[in-house]
């Protein structure tokens, strides 16, 4: 079955207490994105890779850190949480160069940051 | 003033209702728009595409009006099992070879029995 895998599911932690978000795709895409959703202000894109080994921040990237050496995964790494973090993070893949464009997203991971 | 913006809702309304979301986008380069739906705590799903012709899935049509920079989603004849928030997505390029993805806030439906 084609999918976005993400682990965990949900999050509880304390601030400063480094964490990393696995993500992983069996669709063979090259684009991949995290976003983070909080009510009112919709999905909001982290960090994106295009390819492997090449990644670029996308509009709220403070705080996280992101790789992308192989092409199905694609972690999300908190060095320092805090709790203005404290989100539902999705972490989406789709191909590249198509025109339509869809996403395909992750269950998603609900992060509290204490 | 939010790239994409959509009236949050909610819209609540009875089971057989015809409903109709708009949303505007800012960007004039906007190339391609989409309609998400997400149920609640769930991962966004596409819905359909958006055609400047307009195009229509069963029960559902869209509009793309690109001289107002306006998109429309009717839903026909409500089921209890459209009750979701609905996104309106625009794909936008920036320059180079970078296509973005935007995303409204979405607008809430509950339909009612």
């Amino acid at each position: 079955e084609a999918q976005v895998t993400q682990n965990p599911r949900y999050l509880i932690t304390v601030t400063g207490k480094k964490l990393t978000v696995t993500c992983s795709q069996n669709m063979n895409h090259e684009y991949m994105s995290w976003y983070r959703q909080d009510p009112g202000l919709g999905l909001r894109q982290i960090y994106y890779s295009m390819n492997v080994e090449v990644t670029d921040k996308g509009d709220v990237p403070e705080g996280y850190k992101v790789s992308r050496k192989e092409k199905r995964n694609f972690p999300l790494i908190l060095e320092s949480p805090s709790p203005n973090q404290t989100s539902l993070y999705f972490c989406a893949s789709r191909p590249a160069g198509t025109r339509g464009y869809e996403q395909y997203f992750g269950p998603g991971t609900r992060l509290t940051v204490t | 003033r939010k790239e994409v913006e959509q009236d949050p809702g909610p819209f609540n309304v009875p089971e057989g209702a015809t409903v109709a979301f708009n949303c505007t986008y800012s960007n004039s380069a906007s190339q391609s728009f989409f309609w998400y739906r997400q149920d609640c705590r769930k991962e966004p799903k596409l819905l359909m595409s958006v055609y400047s012709s307009g195009n229509e899935d069963g029960r559902f049509t869209a509009q793309l009006n690109r001289a107002s920079q306006y998109i429309s989603l009717l839903i026909r004849d409500s089921k209890l099992s459209d009750s979701a928030t609905y996104l309106c997505v625009v794909n936008t390029r920036y320059g180079g070879a970078t296509n973005k993805l935007i995303f409204g806030t979405g607008t809430l439906l509950a339909v009612q029995p």
